[in-house]
């Protein structure tokens, strides 16, 4: 398996526009998380999903922000109208929980700049 | 609600030193502990992990044991090198939501 892929790996976007992340998590994999990563924040997490459906997305900051699973193979976080401060770095992670303990494994993030 | 604690960095450190991070937990029922490392520009790998009390999960020379009587799940290697500098984050699940909880992390600095 490639991993959880992500894309695009870098987006520069004017204040306003839209933006939408992908995520292709591990095949097999029944949870998905997606976090955002600043300096000033740490690691945090906004929203993830069990089986698609999304189970807790208290930490999405505000209505700007939006997240999708369609189907197991792919989901999607988009942001509008976006923000400067929106500028960080969005991480997919997904995850099997048949058993206790088992690990999360991350994508390489995708590096948003909004100017 | 489920929480994280590490101690605050960055950790500066000689190589060859001694290395202990912190890293304290809150959560009811039995959560697995978890250190991932992220190395500059790429996302976050596992370190080590363990799912019960006074279980050891070890890698790469790292060690840290599940301490429920204490909350903590302290990071330790006898001997950094500088191709250890990295972002070291402890984590949590909770087997029974699957929700992935990080500390804030702690930077390691290895000077030559």
């Amino acid at each position: 398996d490639a991993g959880v892929i992500q894309s695009p790996r870098h987006e520069v976007t004017e204040m306003g526009q839209e933006v939408t992340l992908r995520c292709k998590p591990i095949s097999g994999h029944d949870y998905l998380f997606w976090y955002r990563q600043t300096m000033m924040r740490g690691l945090e997490l906004l929203i993830y999903f069990n089986n698609n459906v999304p189970i807790d997305d208290s930490g999405m900051p505000e209505d700007r922000f939006s997240a999708k699973m369609p189907n197991a193979s792919f989901s999607t976080l988009k942001i509008q109208p976006s923000e400067p401060r929106d500028s960080a770095v969005y991480f997919c992670a997904s995850s099997f929980l048949g058993r206790t303990g088992t690990e999360a494994f991350f994508g390489q993030g995708t590096r948003l700049t909004v100017v | 609600g489920d929480s994280v604690t590490q101690m605050e960095g960055p950790v500066t450190l000689s190589e060859e030193a001694f290395l202990t991070i912190n890293c304290t937990y809150t959560a009811t029922g039995y959560p697995s502990l978890f250190w991932y490392v992220q190395y500059p520009g790429e996302g976050l790998q596992l370190l080590l992990k363990a799912t019960k009390a006074d279980d050891k999960g070890s890698n790469k020379g790292f060690e840290a044991t599940y301490r429920k009587e204490t909350t903590s799940f302290h990071l330790e290697k006898g001997s950094v090198q500088v191709s250890d500098s990295a972002v070291y984050f402890c984590a949590l699940i909770r087997d029974n939501t699957g929700k992935l909880i990080f500390g804030q992390g702690t930077t390691l600095q290895v000077k030559p």
